[in-house]
């Protein structure tokens, strides 16, 4: 898996949009970007995936520009319940290289009313 | 709409003593995995099966073993627990084994060796 680096942390009010960028040099050709969001006491769960230009879903919107450099989430109007672990991977879908997903410390939002 | 399911979800176990903990996927996933998260650390492999009757090391495997008798089950064993795993551990399931595919995780074991 490619590295990746994003905020430790980041802070937020509700009714705000948040957008959290993550840098992936390294990314290869057949690399996808993906998020996932853990709350306290789960284990974490897919909500976002792309391979360029944008990606919404009704959860969030993935924007990666066309060197694929980096990457970033968007959450549109958050509430308290948006306050998790989000992390970002990078890996291709070739099936080589070191199995399993390889999560980093990921960015821990934090919203207030 | 069970998904992954890991039993029990809390545990206190004393020095050296052994135990088993259980994940069941009732997606037909091929591909299983077990992690352990500590505090600031994120997530760590430790072992992984890419089908019924199949293991291999993950990350940080030292001190656990596993096996994947039926495709659905994949257990992690302690033989001999030691306070260093002391952790929360999440079973994952994925139909493949990329990132292509999303990994559906459980809810986490918390495990507290003392």
């Amino acid at each position: 898996l490619a590295k990746t680096t994003q905020p430790i942390s980041m802070d937020s009010y509700e009714g705000q949009e948040v957008n959290i960028t993550c840098s992936h040099n390294n990314i290869a050709t057949n690399d996808y970007i993906t998020w996932y969001q853990q709350f306290p006491s789960q284990g974490p769960r897919f909500i976002i995936q792309g391979y360029k230009t944008k990606v919404t879903n009704e959860v969030a919107s993935l924007f990666i520009p066309a060197d694929r450099k980096s990457s970033t989430l968007s959450l549109p109007r958050v509430s308290l319940s948006d306050t998790a672990v989000y992390y970002c991977l990078v890996g291709g879908n070739s099936g080589g290289g070191a199995d399993g997903l390889t999560f980093g410390k990921g960015t821990h939002l934090i919203i207030q009313p | 709409n069970a998904g992954v399911t890991q039993t029990p979800k809390f545990r206190v176990l004393k020095t050296g003593q052994s135990m088993t903990l259980l994940c069941a996927q009732d997606m037909n996933h091929e591909y299983m995995y077990w992690y352990r998260q500590d505090p600031g650390m994120g997530l760590r492999l430790i072992h992984y099966s890419v089908g019924e009757g199949t293991t291999a090391k993950g990350e940080v495997p030292d001190g656990y073993n596993v096996s994947r008798l039926k495709k659905q089950n994949f257990l992690l064993g302690l033989e001999s627990a030691a306070p260093s795993q002391t952790s929360v551990y999440f079973c994952a399931s994925s139909y493949g084994r990329t990132l292509a595919y999303g990994y559906t995780f459980g809810s986490g074991t918390r495990l507290t060796v003392v």
